[in-house]
């Protein structure tokens, strides 16, 4: 039962360029939403959040985008840099079923210099 | 700043043997949780903890598993009766409230 998806296993940008992550959910109970960050041998890094009674949140060069009715969020990069070559994760709470964090099976971001 | 962490960074046990791995929390945190992930698979939940109880838990997390909050500063894990299918990096995690949660760095179980 995949409740978050990522359906990219991976990604190649070029620097400076714009990097566009997607994450899709099934289960309408999610009602905040993250994006991690995960380097090889770490663990993952907070990135971003959006609760769900927003539709947009930005820090810095990330922006996260929600689409309730569709389901799907988006996390932009902008510019791309060759240090933002990780392993992007998408994850959802639902409040209501506790506190815990459901998973995207991750994308692999490369940006190429 | 303040951050999670864990050892031992890496833990290698035969099947079979008990293992405990150790978190210590951001120190105003009230939320604990362990997530594992398997080598090329996704980050999967494990425990949440919270007012010194186990308040939700997968189903990876049967009877082996265990958590422990000793002291009031470090979280434990403990799987009594490793096996092969337990090899995987293991993370703690740690929130003060409806935010985001903070992990640590994790630690590498490898169990031959």
């Amino acid at each position: 039962d995949q409740q978050v998806k990522q359906n990219s296993p991976s990604l190649s940008v070029q620097e400076g360029r714009i990097s566009i992550l997607n994450c899709d959910y099934t289960n309408s109970m999610f009602d905040y939403f993250l994006w991690y960050k995960k380097y090889p041998a770490e663990g993952p890094t907070f990135l971003i959040s959006i609760s769900s009674i927003k539709d947009k949140n930005e820090d810095g060069r990330f922006t996260v985008f929600l689409n309730k009715s569709a389901k799907h969020l988006s996390l932009h990069i902008v510019p791309s840099q060759p240090g933002d070559s990780a392993v992007y994760f998408c994850a959802a709470r639902a409040r209501n079923y506790g506190q815990n964090f459901v998973f995207g099976p991750g994308t692999r971001l490369s940006v190429l210099p | 700043e303040p951050e999670v962490t864990q050892t031992p960074s890496h833990q290698v046990t035969q099947m079979g043997q008990e293992v405990i791995l150790r978190c210590v929390p951001i120190s105003n945190h009230l939320y604990f949780y362990w997530y594992r992930q398997i080598l090329g698979q996704k980050v999967e939940f494990l425990v949440s903890f919270y007012n010194n109880e186990i308040s939700e838990k997968s189903e990876i997390f049967d009877d082996q598993f265990s958590v422990e909050r000793p002291d009031g500063s470090n979280f434990t894990l403990k799987i009594r009766s490793t096996k092969l299918e337990d090899s995987a990096m293991y993370f703690c995690a740690s929130k003060v409230d409806n935010t985001e949660a903070f992990f640590g760095q994790g630690t590498r179980l490898t169990v031959v």
